[in-house]
C-alpha cells in the first residue's frame, strides 16, 4: 500500500463543474502539499498546509489531521485547469516529499 | 530568471553510456532534493543535500547513481552504465534554510531533465 493515495486517478469534467480530488496518507507529516503538473513536466506548488483550510482563487484545499485526509476542490472549473494534480506530504527529518500518483484532470469546454 | 534551473532539459543516450545532469537551485536555498518520475507515476525521492552534505539517499539510488553538491550550490546527478529502466524525468527541487522556512517546507521545482535510454 502506498503511503500517499489519491483518487480518482483520472477525472473528466465539463467546464463550470465543481471538482474534488481526494488524498489520504499513512505516515507522520509536517505538511501536506498540493501540486500541479502540466505536460512537459514543470511542477508548481498550489498549497502547503498542516491544518484547516486554504483558499486561492477558485482553488480550496482542506486537511483533516485526525483522519489523515485532504481534499482539493476546484470551483467553476475551466479548460485551463486541465493538468495533473499531485498530493504530497513532507516527512522525516529532511522533509523529503512523498508523492501520490497524481490525478489527471481534463476539463472539457 | 531566479528559479531552479536544470540542464540539459532532454537527454537521449544509448544503454551502457554515462550521463550527468546539473541542477542550479535558487541562490539562497541551502537544501536540495533530487526526485525521479516515471511515466504515469508521481515523483519518487532519490537524495537530499543540506549545503554540501548528502544527508539522505533512497534505496532507489543504486550504486550506478552518484550525486554531488561540492560547494553547496549547484548539484550534479550522474548515472553510470545507463539501463532502459533509467528512462524517466529527473526533477530537482530546492528549499530555503529551515530557520527561514519554519515548520513548513515549500519546495521549488526545476523543469526537469527527461532521460531516454535506447
Amino acid at each position: 500500500k502506498n503511503e500517499v493515495e489519491q483518487s480518482p486517478q483520472n477525472l473528466t469534467a465539463q467546464e463550470g463543474e465543481f471538482i474534488t480530488i481526494n488524498c489520504s496518507y499513512s505516515v507522520g507529516i509536517s505538511a501536506l502539499h498540493w501540486l500541479q503538473q502540466h505536460p512537459g513536466g514543470g511542477i508548481v506548488s498550489l498549497f502547503m498546509l498542516s491544518s484547516g483550510k486554504k483558499k486561492h482563487g477558485r482553488l480550496i484545499a482542506t486537511i483533516n489531521i485526525q483522519e489523515k485526509h485532504s481534499s482539493l476542490h476546484i470551483t467553476a472549473s475551466h479548460p485551463r485547469d486541465s493538468a495533473v494534480y499531485i498530493c504530497a506530504v513532507s516527512s522525516g527529518a529532511t522533509n523529503k516529499l512523498i508523492f501520490g500518483t497524481g490525478t489527471l484532470l481534463a476539463v472539457q469546454p | 530568471d531566479t528559479g531552479v534551473s536544470q540542464n540539459p532539459r532532454h537527454k537521449i543516450t544509448k544503454r551502457g553510456q554515462n550521463v550527468t545532469f546539473r541542477c542550479d537551485p535558487i541562490s539562497e536555498h541551502n537544501r536540495l532534493y533530487w526526485y525521479r518520475q516515471t511515466l504515469g507515476q508521481g515523483p519518487e525521492f532519490l537524495t537530499y543535500f543540506q549545503n554540501e552534505a548528502q544527508l539522505e539517499k533512497s534505496r532507489l539510488l543504486s550504486d550506478r547513481f552518484s550525486a554531488e553538491r561540492p560547494k553547496g550550490s549547484f548539484s550534479t546527478l550522474e548515472i553510470q552504465r545507463t539501463e532502459q529502466g533509467d528512462s524517466a524525468m529527473y526533477l530537482c527541487a530546492s528549499s530555503p534554510p529551515f530557520r527561514l522556512a519554519g515548520v513548513y517546507n515549500e519546495q521549488f521545482f526545476g523543469p526537469g531533465t527527461r532521460l531516454t535510454v535506447l
